[in-house]
């Protein structure tokens, strides 16, 4: 059964500690994405990756980093850096990085920091 | 820089009315794709227009590519509760990037 997996579904972390956020694809897709979602807005892009080892800026990056070791796999690592952390993260892929393609998501993140 | 204006924010209806929905871009956009959010859930891919004035149909819905490729529309006809959630339009400009609307949460009463 091909999608994209992120884990866990809830998590809670107290303020000042980094934490990392898992995603994990097995569409054989290119690309892949993390984006922001913040109650009652859209999505912002935080990282993508269009190939193994490489990856770019989104829109809001600060306050976060990312790695892309694996074609299945795109951690998404929350430092105590980001000044406002709790939101609801979605990790997305696409066949190419192409703006054409369609883009899967996985079920999504919700992070709470105490 | 590239945005996409999405309107009206929210939406409330009586279930059997319809609900429409509208995207607009600053630039001409060389696609456009919808997308649908169940609350708690994640966007499910809907549809994507590329032509000049296409319009594709699924069911109760009707999307709608402008003549300019610079605005976008979604109609759903005879709304039911199971179309509750947030619609979300995105278009992907020149430089192949996709830029997202905020959404319009759509809310049915049974």
């Amino acid at each position: 059964d091909g999608g994209i997996t992120q884990s866990p579904k809830y998590l809670f972390r107290k303020e000042g500690q980094n934490v990392t956020l898992s995603c994990e694809q097995n569409l054989n897709h290119d690309a892949m994405y993390w984006y922001r979602q913040d109650p009652g807005q859209g999505l912002r892009l935080i990282y993508y990756s269009q190939i193994v080892n490489d990856f770019q800026k989104g829109d809001i990056a600060e306050g976060y980093s990312v790695s892309r070791e694996k074609k299945e796999s795109f951690p998404l690592t929350v430092t105590s850096a980001q000044k406002n952390p709790t939101a609801f993260y979605l990790c997305a892929s696409t066949r190419t990085g192409a703006g054409t393609d369609t883009q899967y998501f996985g079920p999504g993140t919700r992070l709470t920091v105490l | 820089g590239q945005q996409v204006m999405q309107i009206p924010q929210y939406q409330h209806v009586q279930e059997g009315e319809d609900f429409t929905t509208y995207c607009n871009s600053s630039t001409t956009l060389s696609n456009i794709q919808w997308y649908k959010q169940r609350p708690g859930g994640h966007p499910v891919f809907l549809i994507q227009l590329v032509k000049s004035g296409e319009v594709k149909k699924q069911k109760r819905l009707t999307f709608q590519f402008g003549e300019a490729k610079k605005n976008s529309s979604l109609h759903i006809t005879a709304t039911q509760t199971t179309d509750v959630g947030t619609y979300f339009c995105a278009g992907a400009g020149n430089n192949r990037k996709l830029i997202w609307g905020l959404g319009t949460s759509l809310a049915v009463n049974p």
